[in-house]
C-alpha cells in the first residue's frame, strides 16, 4: 500500500468554482502534513502546512483527519493561474523523510 | 537570497557513462533529500542525509550514489548501473516547515 494516495484527475473547472482535493496516507503515526504545487516541467512549491486545527491562507483551506487518515484542499474562487498539479506530502515519523503523493492536476478554464 | 541550487539544468549522458548532479545549499538544513520524478508520475526517494557524512537509502537508490562530506552539498551520481536513468532529478532540503527544492536537473540518456 502507497504511504499517500491522491486522486490524479485531471479536476476540470471554470474560473470562480470552489474545487477540493482528499489525499489518504497509511501510516496513522504520520506528523507533519503539507500541500505542495507543482507548475509543468518546474520544482514543487510549498503552498501551505496543514494543521490539526485547520488553517486558511487567503482562498486555500488545508484540513487534517486524523480519524480517517487524510487531508483535503480547498480551493475557492479559482483563478487561471491555480492550474497545476497539487501534490500532498507526509512526514510519517520525523523530518527525515517526506513521501509524496503522486498530485492532483487542476485546470481552471475560462 | 538562501536557497537550493541544483545544476546543470539539463543533462546528456551516453549509455555506460557516470554523471555526477549538483545539489547546494545554503539554508544550514541538516536534512537533505534526493528525488527523482518521470512524466506524469510523483516523486519517488532515491537518497536522504539526515547529517553530514550520514546518508541512507530511499525506495530506488539501486544504481545511484550519494555523499555528503559537507552540510551544504549532497552531490548524486548516476551510475550506469542505472537501468533507466532519463528523469526529471530534484533536489530538497527540510526542516519543520516542510521541504524546499531546487530547480531540477532533466537527464536524458543518448
Amino acid at each position: 500500500r502507497k504511504e499517500v494516495e491522491q486522486d490524479p484527475g485531471p479536476f476540470n473547472v471554470p474560473e470562480g468554482a470552489t474545487v477540493a482535493f482528499n489525499c489518504t496516507y497509511s501510516n496513522s503515526a504520520s506528523q507533519s502534513f503539507f500541500w505542495y504545487r507543482q507548475d509543468c516541467r518546474k520544482e514543487p512549491k510549498l503552498l501551505m502546512s496543514v494543521y490539526s486545527s485547520g488553517n486558511e491562507d487567503g482562498r486555500f483551506t488545508a484540513q487534517l483527519n486524523r480519524a480517517s487518515q487524510y487531508i483535503s484542499l480547498l480551493i475557492r474562487d479559482s483563478k487561471l493561474s491555480d492550474s497545476a498539479t497539487y501534490l500532498c506530502v507526509v512526514n510519517p515519523y520525523n523530518f527525515n523523510k517526506f513521501y509524496f503523493g503522486s498530485g492532483t492536476k487542476l485546470n481552471v478554464k475560462p | 537570497d538562501g536557497g537550493i541550487t541544483q545544476s546543470p539544468k539539463y543533462l546528456f549522458r551516453k549509455e555506460g557513462q557516470n554523471v555526477t548532479l549538483s545539489c547546494e545549499q545554503n539554508l544550514n538544513h541538516d536534512a537533505m533529500y534526493w528525488y527523482r520524478q518521470d512524466p506524469g508520475q510523483g516523486l519517488r526517494l532515491i537518497y536522504y542525509s539526515q547529517i553530514v557524512n550520514d546518508f541512507q537509502k530511499g525506495d530506488i537508490a539501486e544504481g545511484y550514489s550519494v555523499s555528503r562530506e559537507k552540510k551544504e552539498s549532497f552531490p548524486l551520481t548516476v551510475t550506469s548501473a542505472q537501468k533507466n536513468p532519463t528523469a526529471f532529478y530534484l533536489c530538497a532540503s527540510s526542516m519543520a516547515r516542510g521541504a524546499f527544492f531546487g530547480q531540477g536537473t532533466r537527464l536524458t540518456v543518448v
